[in-house]
């Protein structure tokens, strides 16, 4: 399996939901990311996991709340998010732990709609 | 905050022929990474090439090498023997101190 897959496709919800999305990878990869990309704009790197411990978290409101329960699995809680956090949702994974020099393979992302 | 900036919202190249994307960027650290990521219409970004600033020499791969002109902060795409699948958004991107940055976007359209 050398690919990241994202889960749902697509999601719709409310500013009172609570949601998950899920990114697995079974290529034993060390690293993983979250990023959001909104619409006509560059993605914008949210987390980053090395080991499954939070290593980067770019200033990014409570309400996007990350897990990684394991090596092979990542996970973004949403909770009483915003219009504007409506976006496409990127996950990525890198086989080892550096940004810099480890190339990241990305999923194809989730869209999210918040009413 | 330090920037990125690609100055062509939208470029199209004829199949076969040779086309450049600009980047520039903003920096006062001496130590940094710069990458081109391309994203097709699926969506699933893929990294195109690499280059370490520390190193003078430009990145190649394959149809794909870069112009890296440090004192300049310029970091341009040069794609040779234009294919219909160069056909995507390609991303410019900077990393350095935990912090990547990435640049507004290139749609690069491929005409047959």
């Amino acid at each position: 399996d050398t690919e990241v897959t994202q889960t749902p496709k697509h999601l719709v919800m409310g500013m009172t939901n609570k949601k998950s999305l899920k990114c697995e990878q079974h290529m034993g990869h060390r690293a993983m990311y979250w990023y959001k990309q909104k619409a006509k704009k560059p993605p914008e790197l949210m987390f980053v996991y090395s080991y499954e411990k939070l290593s980067i978290n770019e200033s990014v409101p409570s309400r996007f709340s990350p897990e990684c329960p394991n090596s092979s699995l990542l996970n973004l809680h949403l909770h009483a998010l915003q219009p504007e956090d409506s976006a496409l949702y990127l996950c990525a994974s890198s086989p080892g732990t550096s940004v810099s020099t480890d190339t990241q393979y990305f999923g194809p992302g989730t869209r999210l709609t918040v009413l | 905050a330090q920037t990125v900036t690609q100055s062509q919202p939208e470029m199209s190249v004829q199949e076969a022929e040779t086309v450049t994307l600009s980047c520039t960027y903003d920096t006062s650290e001496s130590d940094y990474y710069l990458f081109w990521y391309k994203q097709p219409p699926s969506r699933q970004m893929i990294l195109v090439i690499r280059q370490e600033a520390y190193k003078q020499q430009n990145a190649t791969e394959n149809r794909f090498s870069v112009n890296f002109q440090k004192a300049a902060k310029s970091f341009s795409l040069k794609i040779s023997d234009s294919q219909l699948g160069d056909a995507a958004m390609y991303f410019c991107a900077k990393y350095n101190n935990n912090d990547m940055r990435f640049g507004a976007g290139t749609r690069l359209t491929v005409k047959p």
